[in-house]
């Protein structure tokens, strides 16, 4: 089974540009949660989308957005991009229901100059 | 709101040392708790999880006991390897918030031949 994978693995903008990231889950999962990974703020949840709904949202400007099409993969976009928008970006994936393990790709290495 | 602390790094160890790594935990709900592992260059890997109070979860070697009374989840394993060098994640999700994973701040692990 292919794992969950992410392009581009890396990306450098610039300030004021907007970014598609992409994301296809595992085969069968529905649900994908997106994370933003800095240094200074760790781990921060995004949001987290399921059957083509947003599902959850975390505490991010409305400059992040993101979608999932019906056939699950999902792509978030910043738009506006600042400094401070560069980070990691990884998503997880999971079918969706219960207590299941969530299984993270490789993520994207965002750098806004 | 829910948050994860977790002792910071780096720690060094020997190889064949004893591992402890911290974590508590304030959380709304009744959380289930997990520690993820990531490498790097490389995207999270849970390492293992509890779902319940009193549970233990354990995997390659590492364990950790779900304790409700002082809300901790702490990692341990008896006898680290130079693979284990990693850094490591405690995280808590509550039920109601579907797969969103608070994380603590990460512990850089480096073992030493």
């Amino acid at each position: 089974k292919a794992g969950v994978t992410q392009t581009p693995r890396y990306l450098i903008k610039t300030r004021g540009q907007q970014v598609t990231l992409s994301c296809s889950p595992i085969s069968g999962h529905r649900s994908v949660s997106w994370y933003q990974q800095t240094p200074g703020q760790g781990l921060q949840f995004l949001f987290e989308y399921f059957s083509e709904t947003q599902r959850n949202k975390g505490n991010f400007p409305g400059r992040f957005s993101g979608r999932q099409f019906s056939n699950s993969r999902s792509e978030m976009n910043v738009s506006t991009l600042e400094l401070g928008d560069s980070a990691l970006y990884l998503c997880a994936s999971s079918s969706g229901r219960g207590e299941e393990e969530q299984y993270f790709g490789p993520g994207t290495r965002l750098t806004v100059t | 709101g829910d948050s994860v602390t977790q002792m910071e790094g780096p720690v060094t160890l020997s190889e064949e040392a004893f591992l402890t790594i911290n974590c508590t935990y304030t959380a709304t709900g009744y959380p289930s708790l997990f520690w993820y592992v990531q490498y790097p260059g490389e995207g999270l890997q849970l390492l293992l999880k509890a779902t319940k109070a009193d549970d233990k979860g354990s995997n390659k070697g590492f364990e950790a006991t779900y304790r409700k009374e002082t809300t901790s989840f702490h990692l341990e394993k008896g006898s680290v390897q130079v693979s284990d060098s990693a850094v490591y994640f405690c995280a808590l999700r509550i039920k109601a918030a579907g797969n969103k994973l608070t994380f603590g701040g990460g512990t850089r692990v480096l073992v030493k031949p």
